[in-house]
């Protein structure tokens, strides 16, 4: 059984472009959750989705950061217009159920370097 | 989800067991205490959960305290591999996000 899987390991952008992080949970799993790790810090929750729909954004910047979690394929982190402060590591993982007993599986992350 | 409170960082030889603490005082009944660790330039790992019982699996032992306000993750036998920033965290059951703290640090020396 394939872990949690995310492309691309490493993406950089220049100011003012876009970023796409895209994230494959376990097969089984309908929670996903993006976290992001900014240098030397520690990882803070962005986004919980399940199937087509978005079920907790509170720790998502309220512009230019957007997700979605489709029926058919990966869920995809957007970033638009990226700024040099958007540098960081971009974690997803997926559980099986939600709640205090369920366990969360992480991908390896996708690092971003804004230049 | 309520607050744990973890030393910054631990040394331990290689072979020797660690145990690392984690303080709570103010967990909830529902609280799940979940361990996790991040080696470097990898994505988290999951350790080990509970809830009152004390709790073993093939990476590590979790004691948690009678009064709950408390919980030591064990690694009976740290190897390089576990050089790893480890996470205490509480997760309730109406929560769904992980709220990560700073870790504590461990550092294995051979």
């Amino acid at each position: 059984n394939a872990g949690v899987m995310q492309n691309p390991r490493h993406l950089v952008r220049r100011r003012g472009q876009e970023a796409r992080l895209r994230c494959s949970p376990m097969k089984g799993h309908s929670h996903v959750y993006w976290y992001r790790q900014l240098p030397e810090e520690g990882l803070k929750f962005m986004v919980y989705l399940q199937k087509e729909n978005i079920i907790d954004e509170s720790g998502m910047p309220k512009e230019r950061f957007s997700a979605e979690f489709p029926k058919e394929g990966p869920s995809i982190l957007r970033i638009q217009q990226v700024v040099r402060g958007d540098s960081a590591a971009y974690f997803c993982a997926s559980s099986h159920l939600a709640g205090g007993t369920d366990t969360q599986y992480f991908g390896p992350g996708t690092r971003l370097t804004v230049l | 989800d309520a607050k744990t409170t973890q030393p910054n960082s631990m040394e331990s030889n290689e072979e020797e067991p660690v145990h690392l603490p984690c303080n709570h005082s103010t967990i909830s009944g529902t609280d799940y205490i979940h361990w996790y660790r991040q080696l470097p330039s990898q994505g988290p790992e999951y350790v080990i959960h509970g809830l009152t019982s004390n709790v073993n699996n093939r990476m590590a032992s979790l004691a948690i305290a009678e009064d709950r306000k408390s919980s030591t993750l064990i690694l009976h036998r740290a190897t390089l591999r576990d050089a790893a920033v480890y996470y205490c965290i509480l997760n309730g059951n109406a929560g769904n996000m992980l709220t990560f703290g700073g870790g504590t640090r461990l550092m294995v020396k051979p």
